[in-house]
């Protein structure tokens, strides 16, 4: 079946700093990733969708300069944590669109901490 | 606004018995719910889809239904196991997206 690649897996950095987490879809294209986010024992809530060539697109509340979406490839997006704070520490996951009968294809998800 | 919603946080259900996880939706215009089940710092893995113009699907141990005039549907584990034991999330599909929004998960504990 798809699947997605996310890393880094966790990562601990102090506050003010910037964190990339990346997701490659391995085996099919994807021209659209959807990017989430999670807080402690509450749900994923979606943060943005970015499209392959093209600006992505924000939910509301989430702050685009804050939260950079790179798109490059059809194989990799990019979220980008720009001068993190402790209050962005969460857990955030990519998802690829349906590929077939299996549903949406997650990463594993990226646990950020700021210190 | 909540669209999606699981009013059981959690659920403790015996070894070999019949595990029901629930879900309540608000939007009309949902047309693909899925369900999903999750451990800690770990991506969500798909455990079984229904489209809006079903009302049951069936996958080994797993059944979802669902009652589109009770804008409801229920994920059906049985015979539960313990290696079930994880959080469980619905998620529906608007039609005038490809995002999901999730339901706020229920924690499913099967005891041996």
């Amino acid at each position: 079946g798809a699947v997605v690649s996310q890393h880094p897996s966790w990562v601990i950095c102090k506050s003010g700093t910037s964190v990339k987490i990346e997701c490659r879809s391995l085996d099919f294209q994807a021209t659209t990733m959807f990017w989430y986010r999670q807080f402690p024992k509450q749900s994923l809530m979606l943060m943005a969708t970015s499209n392959e060539g093209s600006k992505a697109t924000y939910e509301q509340g989430v702050e685009k300069d804050k939260f950079l979406i790179n798109h490059a490839s059809l194989t990799l997006s990019t979220l980008t944590v720009t001068s993190a704070h402790p209050e962005d520490s969460s857990f955030y996951i990519c998802s690829a669109p349906p590929q077939g009968v299996d549903g949406y294809t997650f990463g594993s998800g990226t646990r950020l901490t700021v210190v | 606004d909540q669209q999606v919603k699981q009013n059981s946080p959690s659920l403790s259900v015996q070894e070999g018995r019949i595990s029901i996880l629930n879900c309540d939706y608000t939007n009309s215009m949902f047309d693909y719910f899925l369900w999903y089940k999750k451990y800690p710092a770990e991506g969500p893995t798909f455990l079984i889809s229904i489209s809006s113009i079903k009302d049951k699907n069936e996958d080994g141990r797993f059944t979802v239904f669902l009652n589109k005039s009770a804008k409801h549907l229920s994920l059906h584990i049985v015979p539960s196991q313990p290696g079930d034991s994880a959080v469980y999330f619905c998620a529906a599909r608007g039609n005038a997206g490809n995002m999901l929004t999730f339901g706020g998960g229920t924690r499913l504990m099967v005891k041996p």
